[in-house]
Order: C-alpha cells, then sequence, then structure tokens
C-alpha cells in the first residue's frame, strides 16, 4: 500500500464551481501535511499547511482527520488558473512524502 | 531574492553513459532535498543534506547513483552508467530550517525548476 493515496483524476470542473479532493495516508507517525500545487511542467509550490482544526486561506479551505488519517482540500468558486495538479504532502519517514496529485481541469 | 536554481534545465544521453546535475539552493538554506518525478507520478525522495551532518542517502535507488554537496552551498546529483527507466524530471529544493525534534523535515521546501532527464 502507498503511503499516501490520492484519486489521480482528472476532475473537470467549470468556472465557479466548488471541487474536493481528498488524500488518505498510512503512516499514523506524520506530524505535519501541506498540500503543494504544480502547474504543468513546473515544480511544486505549498498551496496550505494543513491543521486538525482546519485553516482556510481565500477560496481554500483544508482539512486533516487524523482518525480517519486522511486531508481534504476544498476549492470554491473555482477560476481558470486554478487548473493544476495538487499534491498531498506530509512528514514521513524520510524528508516529505508526495502522493502522486490530483489534476484539476476548470473549464469556461 | 534568487530561488532556487538548477542545471541544465534539460539533458538527453545515451544509456550508459554518466551525468551530473546541479543544484543551487536559496542563500542560506540549510537544507537541501534531491526527488525524482517520473511523469505522471509524485515526488520520490533521494537524498537529504542538512548542513554538515551525514546526509540521509535512503531514497537513492541504486549505487549508481551519488550526491554531494559543498557546504551549505552547490549539490550535485550524480547517476552513472544511466539506464532508460532513469529518465524523469530531477527537482531540488532547499528550506531555511530543520523540523523540530532533530528530524530532517521542514514545513516548506521551495523547490527548483528541474532537470529534466532522457536517456535514449
Amino acid at each position: 500500500r502507498k503511503e499516501v493515496e490520492q484519486d489521480p483524476g482528472p476532475f473537470n470542473v467549470p468556472e465557479g464551481a466548488t471541487v474536493a479532493f481528498n488524500c488518505t495516508y498510512s503512516n499514523s507517525a506524520s506530524q505535519s501535511f501541506f498540500w503543494y500545487r504544480q502547474d504543468c511542467r513546473k515544480e511544486p509550490k505549498l498551496l496550505m499547511s494543513v491543521y486538525s482544526s482546519g485553516n482556510e486561506d481565500g477560496r481554500f479551505t483544508a482539512q486533516l482527520n487524523r482518525a480517519s488519517q486522511y486531508i481534504s482540500l476544498l476549492i470554491r468558486d473555482s477560476k481558470l488558473s486554478d487548473s493544476a495538479t495538487y499534491l498531498c504532502v506530509m512528514t514521513g519517514r524520510r524528508a516529505l512524502t508526495f502522493g502522486s496529485g490530483t489534476r484539476l481541469q476548470v473549464q469556461p | 531574492g534568487a530561488g532556487v536554481s538548477q542545471s541544465p534545465s534539460n539533458k538527453v544521453t545515451e544509456k550508459g553513459k554518466d551525468v551530473e546535475l546541479r543544484c543551487d539552493p536559496i542563500s542560506g538554506h540549510t537544507a537541501l532535498y534531491w526527488y525524482r518525478q517520473r511523469l505522471g507520478q509524485g515526488l520520490e525522495f533521494l537524498i537529504y543534506f542538512q548542513g554538515n551532518s551525514a546526509p540521509d542517502k535512503s531514497g537513492l535507488p541504486s549505487d549508481r547513483f551519488s550526491a554531494e554537496r559543498t557546504g551549505e552551498s552547490v549539490s550535485t546529483l550524480t547517476i552513472q552508467r544511466t539506464q532508460q527507466e532513469d529518465s524523469a524530471v530531477y527537482l531540488c529544493a532547499s528550506s531555511p530550517t530543520p523540523g523540530t525534534s532533530g528530524r530532517a523535515y521542514t514545513d516548506t521546501q521551495y523547490f527548483g525548476p528541474g532537470t529534466r532527464l532522457t536517456v535514449l
């Protein structure tokens, strides 16, 4: 079983839609969790950290559920510019452990 | 300020040749990481440097892979006798501080643009 599992997508949604991604992880010792964004043929960039209490940054809301070992990312009022691959990331046995990513395509 | 830079941006080589990839981290960042990303896949950890500590090489896939870092500056990743399965984007990241509890991890890693390696 992979340490981090994500639905690869693609998620095709119209502009303005709300879309949610989940990510499950197997290492209960993971301490910190993040969502990174990766544009096509570009390097990953930190989108936001994820806390048990949940955190919000504008249109983005991230949530951590330690009991069920998953994290989520909610994007409201999606924009064309949100089209990218969203990587679920956490501290693991080796540096950061990255999921394979979920691809989002926002359509006009 | 300047971000993480990597060179070359693209490298095409023949099977069996050696290649050397370079990473210049953000000035002042003590931690440096190498990752590999195959097409359509997530990032695969390769090696981690933190200051003058012994590097964590646990992610290197074979003894054909090695990496060096000079102090807290430039790092080179060397792949000897390249194979077609080595084709991937090699990403370098740096971060300013180590994680807590002596762990190697840190919250934010700043990535370079990567080197796209193609082994023919």
